[in-house]
């Protein structure tokens, strides 16, 4: 079955340490969004990427990195200058072209915590 | 700038009850609009979509319609059950943009 997948579910990391979230998808799709979502809240955009080897910042990217070397997978890794990083994080992909009405479809959420 | 405004929940309704859950926007252009769902502790799923005027888009009994003249795309269900409790995003794609602008969510609950 095609979708996305995130792992792990569950994180939890000490104030300080640099972490990485994976996302891997097989839908084939170009595009793959981040987002972060806290508490009673809506979504963030972190970053996003619309093919391979480019990425563009979201509106909240301060403190956070990615990169994008397969069309597969765009991991996001939350750094130590990141000062509150405790969320959930969802990622995202989307078929892109024309005609496309760039509907995203999401994975099952990572959620960090960080003491 | 483009932005989608919900109705402000929590929503708290008894089973079998009607169900409306208000969406407005601000686009420029002809944007495709989209109802996405969010379970406990899971990622977003796409409810239905509508991508031009006049357009409804249903799934699983609900449904909404895209209506450019008030610039709404509301979300309806006839009878809801204990198991759509859950949060509902409204969300917009205008056309060439790679990116979607979510409204703030609205927390539905359904007593048994």
């Amino acid at each position: 079955d095609g979708g996305i997948t995130q792992s792990p579910k569950y994180l939890f990391r000490k104030e300080g340490q640099n972490v990485t979230l994976s996302c891997e998808q097989n839908l084939n799709h170009d595009a793959m969004y981040w987002y972060r979502q806290d508490p009673g809240q809506g979504l963030r955009l972190i970053y996003y990427s619309q093919i391979v080897n480019d990425f563009q910042k979201g509106d909240i990217a301060e403190g956070y990195s990615v990169s994008r070397e397969k069309k597969e997978s765009f991991p996001l890794t939350v750094t130590s200058a990141q000062k509150n990083p405790t969320a959930f994080y969802l990622c995202a992909s989307s078929p892109t072209g024309q005609g496309r009405t760039y509907e995203q479809y999401f994975g099952p959420g990572t959620r960090l915590t960080v003491t | 700038g483009n932005s989608v405004t919900q109705m402000e929940g929590p929503v708290t309704l008894s089973e079998e009850a009607f169900l409306t859950i208000n969406c407005t926007y601000t686009a420029t252009g002809y944007p495709s609009l989209f109802w996405y769902v969010q379970y406990p502790g899971e990622g977003l799923q796409l409810l239905l979509k509508a991508t031009k005027a006049d357009d409804k888009g249903s799934n699983k009994g609900f449904e909404a319609t895209y209506r450019k003249e008030t610039t709404s795309f509301h979300l309806e269900k006839g009878s809801v059950q204990v198991s759509d409790s859950a949060v509902y995003f409204c969300a917009l794609s205008e056309r060439g943009a790679q990116k979607l602008v979510f409204g703030q969510g609205t927390r539905l609950t359904i007593n048994p």
